[in-house]
C-alpha cells in the first residue's frame, strides 16, 4: 500500500497569503496519478486539481499543482476566506487508491 | 449535472450487517467511461477508498476490508450498493459513494462528485 504523508497538518495563514501544502509518497505515484479534494465542515471532499497539475472544473486559478515521483505540492496563490479549509491528496497509481491524512488550513 | 446520494441506516448494531445505497441521477451508471466507488472517512481521520465497480459488475477491494465487504449495482435502477458484514466500533464512520474516473490508459483515477455522504454509527 502507498502511504501519503501530508504535511503540515496545520497551516495558519491570513488571508491574501500564499499557501503551500506538501505530499509526499512512499513509493513513486509518478506524474499523472495524484488528485488533491478540499473538504469543509459537514462536506464531502471536493476535486481541486488531477493528474498533478491540472484543475478540476470551475476551480479558480490560484490553485496549482506540481509535483512528480514521490513529492507533490499544492499551492494557493492568495488566499481568499473560502479557502480555509482541510486539503487531501490521493493516489490512483494502484487500483488501491490512497488518501494523505490531510492540511487543515486555517485563519491566522 | 451528476449527483449522488447515499441512503441507508444511521446506526447500526455491533457484528450486524450495513447496508448502504447510492442513487446516481443526472447521468447514467452505465457509463464505460466510469467506475463508481465507496470511500469511508472515521470522524477525525483521513479518508479511506472502500470499494469500486465497474457497470459490467467487476469489482475492486480494499484488501483490509475485503473479507467483510460487498459491493454491488443495478444498472435498471442507476443505483450500487454496499454491504459490510460484522461491524464494529471501528467502521463507524461517515460513508461516501463517488464517480470514479477512468484514466486515459483505462485505470481507475480520480473521484468526482462525491455524494454529501452518511454517518454510520456502530453501537449497542
Amino acid at each position: 500500500e502507498i502511504v501519503l504523508t501530508q504535511s503540515p497538518g496545520t497551516l495558519s495563514l491570513s488571508p491574501g497569503e500564499r499557501a503551500t501544502l506538501s505530499c509526499r509518497a512512499s513509493q513513486s505515484v509518478g506524474s499523472d496519478y495524484l488528485a488533491w479534494f478540499q473538504q469543509k465542515p459537514g462536506q464531502a471532499p471536493r476535486l481541486l486539481m488531477y493528474a498533478a497539475s491540472r484543475r478540476a472544473a470551475g476551480i479558480p486559478d490560484r490553485f496549482s499543482g506540481s509535483g512528480s515521483g514521490t513529492h507533490f505540492n499544492l499551492t494557493i496563490s492568495r488566499l481568499e476566506p473560502e479557502d480555509f479549509a482541510v486539503y487531501y491528496c490521493q493516489q490512483y497509481v494502484s487500483s488501491h487508491g490512497t488518501f494523505g491524512q490531510g492540511t487543515k488550513v486555517e485563519i491566522k | 449535472q451528476l449527483q449522488l446520494q447515499e441512503s441507508g441506516p444511521r446506526l447500526v448494531r455491533p457484528s450486524e450487517t450495513l447496508s448502504l445505497t447510492c442513487t446516481v441521477s443526472g447521468g447514467s451508471i452505465s457509463s464505460s467511461n466510469y467506475y463508481w466507488g465507496w470511500i469511508r472517512q472515521p470522524p477525525g481521520k483521513r479518508l479511506e477508498w472502500v470499494a469500486s465497480i465497474y457497470y459490467s459488475g467487476t469489482t475492486y477491494y480494499n484488501p483490509s476490508l475485503k473479507s467483510r465487504t460487498t459491493i454491488s449495482v443495478e444498472t435498471s435502477k442507476n443505483q450500487f450498493s454496499l454491504k459490510v458484514n460484522s461491524m464494529t466500533a471501528a467502521d463507524t464512520a461517515f460513508y461516501y459513494c463517488a464517480r470514479g474516473i477512468l484514466t486515459v490508459s483505462r485505470s481507475f483515477g480520480w473521484f468526482d462528485p462525491w455524494g454529501q455522504g452518511t454517518l454510520v454509527t456502530v453501537s449497542s
